[in-house]
Parts: structure tokens; C-alpha cells; sequence
């Protein structure tokens, strides 16, 4: 039962440090979409990518998130420097999306951060 | 542009009512609609999309082209059934297109 992965589970830090979440996505899925929630904002999408290429990222706070696939199996989100307001839950979802065909995606168990 | 509405963030009935999720969504081309759901601290998960017309777990939904609705449904709802329900649209006129979820619902059936 092929699963998409995330890695921290959890991660507790204090502000202005980094942070890096993983995410390996399901074997053979060609994107990847990264998507933050909050009680107050609900899913925001931050950033995908199609075969690794990134594709929209408008969701992101540029000046402190970055997002990048170094290769087809994993897939990255630093936040440098953490703020207390990037405390969230982090989601990863996975597709195989072919044109014209369903959109599902497959989401990872996803980082709950906490910046103190 | 996509746009979702999900107007209830709480919806709270009891066991065996009736309950219906609203979802309203704003897209000029042929859109795919979704209902995902989110049990407690675990991962969101798809329920069900209006191209398949199946019934999971007792839900349905019926897209309404008319009233732009798409709208969650099941007769008798259980206990278990209590989670977050996020509605989300996907046009099917761009290839791979993003996801435009709701604000989410979250439904509580107490016994």
C-alpha cells in the first residue's frame, strides 16, 4: 500500500532557526504539492511541482520559504528564519496527474511545527 | 479563477439525523469536484469525487451545475463519522491542475 511520507512528524523550535521538511512522494507520482494548515486559514497551498519542475509557488512567503525536488523521491520546504506565526500543520500530497484524467491527490501524514 | 465556499466551519447533529455538508464553488470552465476528510491528527484522505457517482462510507454528493453546488449527503450519519470535511475543485481544462479546497467543515455527530 504505497504511501506518501513526511518526516519530521513533529518539530519543535525556536524562532529564527530552520527548518527543513521532507516529504517522499509515491513512487511514480509526477507532482508533488506542499499545503499548509491552520485553524484560522484552513489548506492553503503553498507550492507544487511537475516532474520536479516547479510550477506555482505564489502561495509561499518568498523572503523565508523555499521549496525544491533534488529528485524524483524527495521533496523539500525550508522555512529560514522560523517565525512563531509559521506554527502549523505541513502537508504533502502526491499525484499522477495525466491530461484529462481524475486529479486526486495523495497527502502524507504531515509536520506539525511549533515555533516558539 | 477556482473559488470554493464552504459556509458552515461547525456542523454538530446527532447519531442517526440526516446531515449534509454544503459546498458552493465558482469556476467559468468544466470543473471536478472533491470531498476529502480529515479524522483526527490523521491525514486527509479522498472520499469521493462526482466523476465516479460511488457512495463511501454512506455519503454522496451530486454536482449541480446550475446552483454551482456540490454538496456532501448521507442519510443517517454514525459517530464515526465525526472529522473535518474539505471540499475541492480541480478544472479539468488544464492538465494536472491544483486542488482549490474549501475552508473546511468540521462535523461532529454526538450520540
Amino acid at each position: 500500500d504505497a504511501r506518501v511520507t513526511q518526516t519530521p512528524r513533529h518539530k519543535v523550535t525556536e524562532m529564527g532557526q530552520e527548518v527543513t521538511m521532507r516529504c517522499q512522494p509515491i513512487l511514480g507520482h509526477n507532482t508533488v504539492f506542499w499545503y499548509r494548515q491552520t485553524m484560522m486559514q484552513g489548506l492553503e497551498l503553498l507550492a507544487y511541482f511537475r516532474n520536479r519542475a516547479p510550477l506555482d509557488d505564489s502561495g509561499m512567503p518568498k523572503d523565508r520559504f523555499s521549496a525544491e525536488m533534488p529528485d524524483a523521491t524527495l521533496a523539500t520546504l525550508k522555512i529560514q528564519p522560523s517565525e512563531p506565526r509559521d506554527s502549523a500543520v505541513y502537508f504533502c500530497a502526491s499525484g499522477l496527474v495525466l491530461s484529462r484524467e481524475g486529479n486526486e491527490q495523495f497527502f502524507g501524514p504531515g509536520t506539525r511545527l511549533t515555533v516558539l | 479563477a477556482q473559488r470554493v465556499t464552504q459556509p458552515e466551519k461547525l456542523l454538530s447533529v446527532f447519531k442517526g439525523a440526516p446531515v449534509e455538508l454544503k459546498c458552493n464553488y465558482s469556476y467559468s470552465g468544466s470543473p471536478e469536484l472533491f470531498w476529502y476528510v480529515q479524522y483526527s491528527r490523521q491525514r486527509l484522505q479522498l472520499l469521493l469525487r462526482h466523476i465516479s457517482r460511488e457512495s463511501i462510507k454512506g455519503f454522496t454528493a451530486d454536482l449541480n451545475k446550475g446552483e454551482t453546488s456540490f454538496h456532501l449527503k448521507k442519510p443517517f450519519a454514525q459517530e464515526e463519522d465525526s472529522a473535518m470535511y474539505y471540499c475541492a475543485l480541480s478544472g479539468r481544462e488544464t492538465s494536472g491542475s491544483r486542488l482549490t479546497f474549501g475552508e473546511g467543515t468540521q462535523l461532529t455527530v454526538n450520540p
